[in-house]
């Protein structure tokens, strides 16, 4: 079955900074990529996704890219702002709609 | 539009005892699954619905737990019984049906707390 490593498991960055959580899967029939974030206490929130007929995806602040061939893809946020502070799962996903998690990155965002 | 919604939020039960959690998807979603979260480890899937059919329930842990999907709405997870093992966050979601791979959204989840 899939299997899905994610890193760091905990980053600290200064508000302004850019962030990176690095994810890598297995499955080379894996075909959607979806990025969660959970504040504390909170469900976990769809924030971007990308699948694997694209390399690279854009919304505002945040950026997810994604390489096939290294089976790995990456969740970058620019300008981190305070509010960005929760925990991130990467997933992976074939056909079948069952999601694979990431063991969660801590993003702690300093004022 | 109303998210996915989990009853309890919160459940404290002792070993040997039954309890049913609940999730309400979004209306219209044909797909419903079920995953837990164990101890800060990651979140693993247990079951996917699509309508009132079981797709696939590779994630189910063992016959302790039983998942249930009459008339295609919403879903029960009973766990009978309980095992200390068992205490977690179960978080259902819910998408669209259609073409594969829909955005799942995800509800608060049930943090299940066995003594």
């Amino acid at each position: 079955g899939e299997n899905v490593e994610q890193h760091p498991s905990t980053l600290s960055v200064q508000e302004g900074d850019s962030a990176v959580i690095k994810c890598t899967y297995s499955d080379s029939a894996s075909n959607y990529f979806p990025w969660y974030k959970q504040e504390l206490g909170k469900r976990p929130q769809l924030i971007i996704d990308i699948r694997s007929n694209v390399g690279e995806k854009k919304d505002q602040r945040i950026a997810v890219t994604l390489n096939k061939t290294a089976k790995h893809f990456s969740l970058h946020i620019t300008e981190t702002q305070p509010e960005d502070s929760a925990v991130y799962f990467c997933a992976a996903s074939d056909a079948g709609n069952m999601l694979t998690f990431g063991g969660g990155t801590r993003l702690m965002v300093k004022p | 539009e109303a998210g996915v919604t989990q009853f309890p939020s919160h459940s404290v039960i002792e070993k040997g005892q039954t309890v049913t959690l609940r999730c309400d998807p979004i209306s219209g979603h044909d797909n419903l699954y079920w995953y837990r979260r164990v101890m800060g480890k990651e979140i693993k899937f247990l079951l996917h619905f699509v309508k009132e059919s079981k797709q696939d329930e590779s994630g189910m842990p063992n016959n302790r737990f039983l998942a249930e999907r009459t008339g295609g709405t919403y879903s029960t997870l009973k766990v009978q019984p309980a095992e200390l093992e068992d205490s977690g966050v179960y978080f259902c979601a819910s998408s669209q049906g259609g073409q594969s791979n829909q955005p799942q959204h995800f509800g608060d989840g049930t943090r299940l707390s066995i003594l």
